[in-house]
């Protein structure tokens, strides 16, 4: 079975600092991991996917984010928080075949301060 | 190209009345899953719908149902509504062939259901 862990429900930094999230995934499987992004009262946008092709992955708004097999890590970051990017952060992980449910993690509620 | 779709918005349901959302999938997509996220966690899965079938199950009671329909839309139904069944319900919709998908879930904005 697959699972994710989010190290820090909350984190805070300040505009114009380094953003890192982090995700710890379980998988017995070659996985896919995923990092999606929700604002308060919208559902979930995709920031960017791991998909077994190159282990940095660039996503949207700046993000991007490092698939490390050796500490089974897929953190996220951003070198220049902006105040947009507050909002809640979820990794999720899911096996790349089949019908793939998606497994989340508990979120890390980004927040930015002026 | 419109995404993917729900409704209602809001939704305000008595303990044991039953429930139906609707889910329309972005175009082009034939595979629908539905979520359950409750307040402050991440969302979990609820099932799977491809080929009108249900493939794939969570952890959820049978009082989860849910339903596709020939153009790909989906129903998610929940009876006898306990308190803990209030969340945001969200809908994703994907491409699949075969056993494999080929795009990534594309999420809409959900329900909220409140159950009291």
């Amino acid at each position: 079975a697959q699972s994710v862990t989010q190290l820090g429900s909350h984190v805070s930094v300040s505009e114009g600092a380094l953003v890192l999230l982090r995700c710890n995934y379980s998988s017995s499987v070659p996985p896919y991991l995923f990092w999606y992004v929700q604002y308060p009262n919208q559902g979930l946008q995709l920031l960017l996917k791991y998909t077994s092709a190159a282990t940095l992955v660039k996503g949207i708004n700046g993000f991007e984010a490092e698939f490390k097999k050796s500490e089974t890590s897929f953190h996220l970051t951003k070198p220049s928080a902006h105040m947009s990017d507050a909002a809640e952060y979820f990794c999720a992980v899911t096996l790349n075949t089949g019908f793939q449910k998606l497994v989340f993690g508990t979120g890390t509620r980004l927040l930015v301060s002026p | 190209d419109a995404g993917v779709t729900q409704s209602p918005t809001h939704l305000i349901k008595t303990r044991g009345q039953q429930v139906t959302l609707r889910c329309s999938p972005k175009s082009g997509h034939d595979t629908v899953s539905w979520y359950q996220q409750a307040l402050g966690q991440g969302p979990q899965f609820i099932f799977q719908y491809y080929e009108e079938e249900e493939r794939q199950r969570g952890n959820f009671p049978d009082r989860f149902s849910g339903h596709q329909f020939p153009n790909y839309s989906s129903e998610l139904n929940v009876n006898a509504l306990l308190l803990g069944d209030s969340a945001l319900y969200l809908c994703a919709s994907s491409l699949a062939l075969g056993e494999a998908l080929l795009e990534e879930q594309y999420f809409g904005p959900g329900t909220r259901l409140t159950v009291t």
